[in-house]
């Protein structure tokens, strides 16, 4: 089974925090991504790789940075954490190429910043 | 811009009974639609997906299809069961630009006794 892992269910931070969130896919995946979800607006892309130490913008990246060292591993950085940013992260992999790839996730982060 | 619109926003019906949800999209070039199951404090799993040629696809008591002149696609849940209960979410592909989404708000189904 496709399994990836991110490494909190729950995380409760202070405003102006340094945050991280981990991400571990075990298939081996070139194609990483982070995406919030927050109600009546679905996912929104943040940021994502297509390769170690590769990173792009997605649809809302302000605020946040990533870090991608090894190929099953994409951390998403909140440099100081405002209560804005309080949300669901969901953390993707999928193979590489276009067309028909699934993508696999996440069991999701529930990051509330107080 | 790439959209996805789904409707309704959210359902309730009686177990056992059939409902039916909607995608429409303005994602260009097309590359195929999923839709997506997602569990509360779950991560999204993929149902099924169409692709341009389908018209429809089942898999098991969900039955996708796909209009793409229309851009609409359905996805049917017959004889539902309290296991149902979800969000289910329309995810758009367009070819180039990687493997970016677009996804649809989702519809919150509730099956209740």
């Amino acid at each position: 089974d496709v399994k990836v892992t991110q490494s909190s269910r729950y995380l409760v931070k202070r405003t102006g925090e340094k945050v991280f969130l981990e991400c571990v896919q075990d298939m081996d995946h070139e194609n990483m991504f982070w995406y919030r979800q927050d109600p009546g607006l679905g996912l929104r892309l943040i940021y994502f790789s297509y390769d170690v130490k590769m990173k792009e913008k997605g649809d809302i990246p302000e605020g946040y940075s990533v870090s991608r060292e090894k190929k099953e591993r994409f951390s998403l950085i909140l440099e100081s954490a405002s209560t804005n940013q309080t949300s669901m992260y969901l953390c993707a992999s999928s193979p590489p190429g276009v067309g028909n790839t699934e993508a696999f996730f996440g069991q999701g982060t529930r990051l509330t910043v107080v | 811009k790439n959209q996805v619109e789904q409707s309704p926003q959210s359902l309730i019906i009686l177990e056992g009974k059939n409902c039916t949800l909607q995608c429409n999209y303005t994602v260009s070039p097309f590359s195929n639609l999923r839709w997506y199951k997602q569990d509360t404090g779950r991560g999204p799993v993929s149902l099924t997906i169409m692709t341009f040629s389908e018209n429809t696809k089942s898999n098991g008591r969900y039955t996708a299809t796909l209009d793409a002149d229309t851009k609409q696609s359905s996805l049917h849940i017959t004889a539902s069961q309290l296991s149902d209960s979800a969000s289910y979410i329309c995810v758009v592909s367009a070819w180039g630009g990687g493997n970016k989404l677009t996804f649809g708000t989702g519809t919150q189904l509730k099956v209740e006794l």
